[in-house]
């Protein structure tokens, strides 16, 4: 009954490679997001999809492309991995309605190790 | 701009000691939201709670309370008789309309909370 969900758990990979991550959520969320904590445990967001339509994009490289094939899923895709990549990326999602009790409060999945080598 | 400091970047109790963490928030809305998130060890991010400006009143869930008081910009939580399993890292975060919406959480550094035996 997992309610976010990422896969894979770890990630391990030679520098200039393609890569991707999966998430899914179950709970019938309309937002979803993307967000990658650096070794010191800093977490920021990258990317945030309302409905399959981009709404928050930080000042991540172009190398990073998210997809959302519908309101379920969000996919973190990479491009030609750096060293500086290394990081934990968590997906999140929330309910989006203003005003209902639960808004905004968003819900993480277990996160990705991802190593660059 | 918006800003979340936690000052504290590591405490170390005993167990059976209350700890406060504290959170001191900077923001240029009139509404915003404020969060507390736990990431154990294990790694995951575990939404505590969600407070809105509007809504000052104190919040107590067994061990845990809330304190916000928009007159000093903070927003600290209590854990009363601490447990080992309380060891976690603690993050505050802020989201507001001017910040790139309230969907868009700013988090702090985050305090780590070691509780020993």
């Amino acid at each position: 009954d997992t309610a976010v969900s990422q896969t894979p758990k770890y990630l391990v990979t030679q520098m200039g490679n393609d890569k991707s991550i999966k998430c899914e959520q179950n709970l019938g969320h309309d937002t979803m997001y993307w967000y990658k904590q650096d070794s010191k445990k800093f977490l920021k967001i990258m990317f945030s999809y309302n409905n399959k339509e981009l709404i928050i994009n930080e000042t991540v490289p172009n190398r990073f492309s998210p997809k959302s094939p519908d309101k379920a899923h969000l996919n973190l895709h990479i491009n030609s991995l750096e060293l500086g990549d290394s990081a934990v990326y968590f997906c999140a999602s929330s309910q989006g309605v203003a005003g209902s009790s639960s808004y905004n409060e968003q819900f993480f999945g277990p996160g990705t190790r991802l190593t660059v080598l | 701009a918006q800003k979340v400091t936690q000052a504290q970047t590591e405490i170390s109790v005993v167990e059976k000691e209350d700890v406060t963490l504290d959170c001191v928030y900077e923001t240029r809305d009139t509404t915003y939201y404020l969060f507390w998130y736990k990431q154990p060890p294990s790694g995951e991010l575990v939404f505590l709670i969600r407070r809105n400006s509007f809504d000052e009143q104190n919040e107590i869930s067994g061990r845990y309370s809330w304190n916000f008081q928009k007159s000093t910009s903070s927003f600290n939580f209590t854990i009363t008789a601490s447990q080992v399993v309380d060891s976690a890292v603690y993050f505050c975060a802020l989201s507001g309309l001017f910040s790139g919406g309230y969907n868009k959480l700013i988090f702090g550094a985050g305090t780590r909370l070691a509780v020993h035996p």
